[in-house]
């Protein structure tokens, strides 16, 4: 059975940092990219990061480019976020997803909560 | 980055009738289009890919058509567990991969 189990999330002050995790299981994970996708409360999806299968590359949105770092740690079937100079807007529920051809989310963990709030 | 809107942004509907969603695209994106469904409290699940194929264990009630701009997900016959929001999304050109705001589908 494929699990992807978010942790790390919790209350931060603005221009604080937050690391997220992303165990991964059930899966081989060296051979599928990545992803971080993010909700604000009430609102709808936002796709963050994509880090690739062999951790290459990684992509961002521009509102967190040069803040968010996506890495992954194969071995221990690790994927993370690292977040840097969180401001309000940050605040949201983050899942990390699996990459499907590189296109699509095919699978989702439950979500970690990230409140960015002084 | 291309811009995907879906209508209507509430669709009020009984078990057994058929849901018609729409997600239009700013500029074309060929056929990489998906689906997702999110229910109250939970995650998003991938239900259509590339316009219309149905991922693994999707029922076949829901189906994907539409290609270049414009997008249907048709429900054949609702069922209450198809309360949800419905997303679309774009893999044509990325990054950034983009959503639509989500239909809100109520039986």
């Amino acid at each position: 059975q494929v699990q992807l189990v978010e942790s790390g999330g919790g209350v931060v002050q603005p221009g604080g940092s937050l690391t997220l995790s992303c165990e991964v299981s059930g899966l081989t994970f060296r051979n599928h990219g990545m992803h971080w996708v993010r909700q604000a409360p009430g609102k709808g999806l936002e796709w963050v990061a994509f880090i690739r299968s062999d951790g290459s590359n990684q992509y961002y949105v521009d509102s967190v480019k040069g803040r968010f770092t996506i890495s992954r740690d194969t071995p221990k079937n690790m994927l993370y976020l690292q977040m840097n100079s969180l401001r309000a807007d940050d605040t949201a529920v983050y899942y990390c997803a699996k990459d499907k051809g590189v296109a699509y989310f095919d699978l989702w963990g439950r979500g970690t909560l990230v409140s960015v709030s002084s | 980055e291309i811009v995907l809107t879906q209508s209507p942004a509430t669709l009020s509907l009984s078990p057994g009738e058929r849901a018609t969603l729409s997600c239009r695209a700013s500029q074309s994106v060929s056929r990489t289009l998906a689906w997702y469904q999110q229910r109250p409290g939970q995650a998003p699940r991938l239900l259509i890919y590339d316009a219309s194929s149905r991922a693994t264990g999707i029922p076949d009630r829901f189906s994907g058509s539409g290609s270049g701009t414009d997008f249907t997900l048709t429900i054949s016959s609702l069922e209450p567990e198809d309360s949800a929001v419905y997303y679309c999304q774009q893999s044509r050109d990325w990054p950034p991969y983009t959503f639509g705001p989500g239909t809100k589908v109520d039986i």
